[in-house]
């Protein structure tokens, strides 16, 4: 069964910084291309930062709102997914997901984990 | 690519039709002739999932009263008959362009 599980999340105020895993089973990560994605809330998905894996080169993506702010990374011996999170901005406030990418297409999900931006 | 949907919330009797549109800002055929456009549905509480691929493709494990129509740039999805499980949020998605980008999404009750 395949299982992404993410933890990390929490109530942090502006400026200051969280780190986000995503600890990964059921598919060989080492092969994934692996991304977050957020979701404000009553907002669609958002897509924040995307890794590929090494064999296909490793490029690393960010999304402009949070370039030079946020630092994705893998550890394939762990099976797990991280994302950085610094210089936070109330507008970060969101339910961040993984999630790995097959054919043009998310096709598993975590369930997410809350960070809340505020003072 | 920035994607809109049509209506934001559409209440449905059970057992009738629905349908939401999702237009893109530009084509969304790729170089390789391929169109990536999916549906997803987010019940509450839940990730999204995915629904529909590649316009029309099902995917594994959703019912055939789902149906995905379009090209370029304006697409649909129906549903023929709606049950109670199939109330939630409904996004489209594209995958043609990196940065992947989604609509804001449909959310569709039971009247």
């Amino acid at each position: 069964e395949v299982q992404l599980v993410e933890s990390g999340g929490g109530l942090v105020k502006p400026g200051g910084s969280l780190r986000l895993s995503c600890a990964v089973s059921g598919f060989t990560f080492s092969n994934a291309w692996m991304s977050w994605v957020r979701q404000a809330p009553g907002k669609g998905p958002e897509w924040v930062a995307r890794i590929q894996s090494r064999t296909d080169g490793g490029t690393i993506d960010y999304a402009a709102p949070v370039k030079g702010r946020f630092t994705i990374s893998r550890d394939d011996s762990k099976n797990t997914l991280y994302l950085q999170l610094n210089s936070l901005k109330p507008e970060d406030t969101a339910l961040y997901y993984c999630a790995s990418e097959y054919n043009w297409n998310y096709d598993h999900w975590g369930q997410g984990t809350l960070v809340t931006v505020s003072s | 690519i920035v994607m809109t949907q049509t209506p934001l919330s559409s209440p449905v009797t059970l057992g009738q039709p629905a349908s939401i549109s999702c237009r893109s800002s530009q084509s969304l055929v790729h170089s390789d002739g391929n169109t990536y456009f999916s549906w997803l549905h987010q019940r509450p509480g839940q990730p999204p999932r995915l629904l529909i691929y590649e316009i029309s493709k099902r995917s594994s494990g959703v019912p055939d009263r789902f149906s995905g129509s379009g090209a370029g740039t304006d697409f649909t999805l129906k549903i023929s008959r709606v049950e109670a499980e199939d109330v939630g949020v409904y996004y489209c998605m594209q995958a043609t362009q990196f940065p992947w980008s989604f609509g804001q999404g449909t959310k569709v009750e039971i009247k």
